[in-house]
């Protein structure tokens, strides 16, 4: 594809409904991010994966967000029981090498809102 | 933990003036990445920074990677109103760590 695409591009749910982002990277990319986005912030590293394996999980706000990345390619975020606070721009980024040595490439992100 | 502090936070310049953007880093990094962000879009990659030291230009835009590879900056010689967006620096020897961001507001 022509860059990292994500799904979808808004999601708008209840106060303890769970919700599945989704990710995919530049075909090839070996490192995949996520990042939370919240309005008029930086961005707050969530979790990366080189290949299918998540190194670092320590960026995960709670045990509500879990996430998956399945034949080296697209990737799923999950938030169980979501909050109010989880209400952000979730963003997902691919590198074509891993280690934070390479450009990352952005997604357009997903903006949830949770009510 | 790793922590990457961006000032100043707001920058408003009148068009043609330049403009600043500082990043330090708790500890020392192994290359630091600059991204810029427009409203309403998403971080686009502007350039890596690896020895120390290294200065590069792209046109109007001057980076510098600090001696001690621990500080950064980006300057903006005479702002163009197409430079309004956030400026974000990324540090980490693993893990990116992306600074707050600098937003710059350019006024015709």
């Amino acid at each position: 594809g022509a860059g990292v695409s994500q799904s979808p591009s808004n999601k708008v749910t209840e106060k303890g409904k769970d919700v599945e982002l989704r990710c995919d990277p530049i075909s090839g990319h070996t490192a995949l991010y996520w990042y939370r986005q919240s309005l008029g912030q930086g961005l707050e590293f969530l979790i990366y994966f080189q290949g299918n394996s998540a190194p670092d999980k320590s960026g995960l706000p709670s045990d509500r967000f879990s996430a998956e990345r399945t034949g080296g390619s697209v990737s799923t975020l999950t938030i169980q029981r979501t909050q109010q606070e989880d209400s952000a721009v979730y963003l997902c980024a691919s590198s074509r090498l891993s280690g934070f040595v390479d450009t990352q490439y952005f997604g357009p992100g997903t903006r949830l809102t949770v009510l | 933990g790793q922590q990457v502090m961006q000032i100043p936070q707001y920058q408003h310049v009148q068009e043609g003036e330049d403009f600043t953007t500082y990043c330090n880093s708790s500890t020392t990094l192994s290359n630091i990445q600059w991204y810029k962000q427009r409203p309403g879009g998403h971080p686009v990659f502007l350039i890596q920074l690896v020895k120390s030291g290294e200065v590069k230009k792209q046109k109007r835009l001057t980076f510098q990677f600090g001696e001690a590879k621990k500080n950064s900056s980006l300057h903006i010689t005479a702002t163009q109103t197409t430079d309004v967006g956030t400026y974000f620096c990324v540090g980490g020897s693993y893990i990116p760590t992306f600074g707050r961001g600098t937003s710059l507001i350019v006024h015709p």
